[in-house]
C-alpha cells in the first residue's frame, strides 16, 4: 500500500537545540499532518497542512513549532528551541479522500 | 473536550475468543477510520468506514451515524492481534481526532 516515510527514526538532542523532523508523504496526497504521541498515551493532533499553508493547529502546536514543505522536498516539523516535554514519538500522515496513511514515527528524546 | 471515547480501555482474551471494541463520538461525523497500532508504534489502517458495515477477513466494522458510534468486531482472535486499536473521527473536513485506544492482549 501507499507509504509515508519518516526520517530519522530516532533523534536525541539537548534541550534548547533545534530539531527538524522529516516526512516524505504519499506522492499524490495533498493533505499532510503531524501527530504527537507520548509513550502509552493518546495520539494527539498537532497540525494539518494543505497547499502550502497550515489549515488547523491544536493547542499543542506551540510557537516554537513550525511546518513547511518546500516544492519537491520533505514535509518538515521544526522545533526551535526544544523543551523536555517535547520528548515523544511524532507521526507524520498524509491523506487522500478521507483516508489517513501514517509513517512509522520519529522518536524524539530531549535531554 | 474529548470528542472520541473508546471502550474498553483494555481487554484480555483467550485465543479463539471474539472481541467487540467500541468508539463513541460526541460531534457530527464526516468519516471514521479504525487503526491498529503495533507494539512498536507504527499504525496500520484497518477500515475507512463513515457509515454501515464493512468486512475484512476476521474483522468487521459497523458505524451507526444516528447513534454516534462505531464498533470493531474481531472474530476468532489470535495472539498476533495483540496491540492497540484506535479509532479516528473526522468531524469536519480533513481533520482527524483519535480516541485513547483499546489495548488488546490475546493469550495462547
Amino acid at each position: 500500500g501507499p507509504k509515508v516515510l519518516q526520517i530519522p527514526s530516532h533523534q536525541i538532542i539537548d534541550m534548547g537545540q533545534m530539531v527538524t523532523l522529516n516526512c516524505d508523504p504519499v506522492s499524490n496526497h495533498l493533505y499532510f499532518y503531524w501527530y504527537k504521541q507520548i509513550l502509552g498515551q493518546q495520539m494527539e493532533f498537532l497540525v494539518n497542512f494543505y497547499n502550502g499553508k497550515v489549515m488547523e493547529k491544536s493547542k499543542l502546536f506551540k510557537d516554537q513549532f513550525s511546518v513547511e514543505r518546500p516544492d519537491g522536498s520533505y514535509f518538515t516539523l521544526k522545533i526551535q528551541p526544544t523543551a523536555l516535554e517535547d520528548s515523544a514519538v511524532y507521526f507524520c500522515a498524509s491523506s487522500s479522500q478521507n483516508t489517513l496513511y501514517f509513517g512509522a514515527g520519529t522518536r524524539l528524546s530531549v535531554l | 473536550g474529548q470528542q472520541v471515547q473508546q471502550s474498553p480501555a483494555s481487554l484480555v482474551l483467550q485465543e479463539g475468543e471474539n472481541a467487540e471494541l467500541q468508539c463513541n463520538f460526541s460531534t457530527s461525523l464526516n468519516s471514521m477510520q479504525w487503526f491498529y497500532q503495533r507494539p512498536g508504534g507504527s499504525l496500520v489502517s484497518l477500515f475507512y468506514n463513515p457509515s454501515g458495515t464493512k468486512h475484512s477477513g476476521r474483522l468487521t466494522s459497523t458505524t451507526v451515524i444516528k447513534e454516534r458510534r462505531s464498533s470493531l468486531h474481531i472474530s476468532s482472535s489470535q495472539t498476533t492481534d495483540s496491540g492497540t486499536y484506535l479509532c479516528a473521527l473526522e468531524p469536519g473536513y480533513q481533520n482527524f481526532y483519535f480516541g485513547k485506544g483499546t489495548s488488546l492482549t490475546v493469550i495462547p
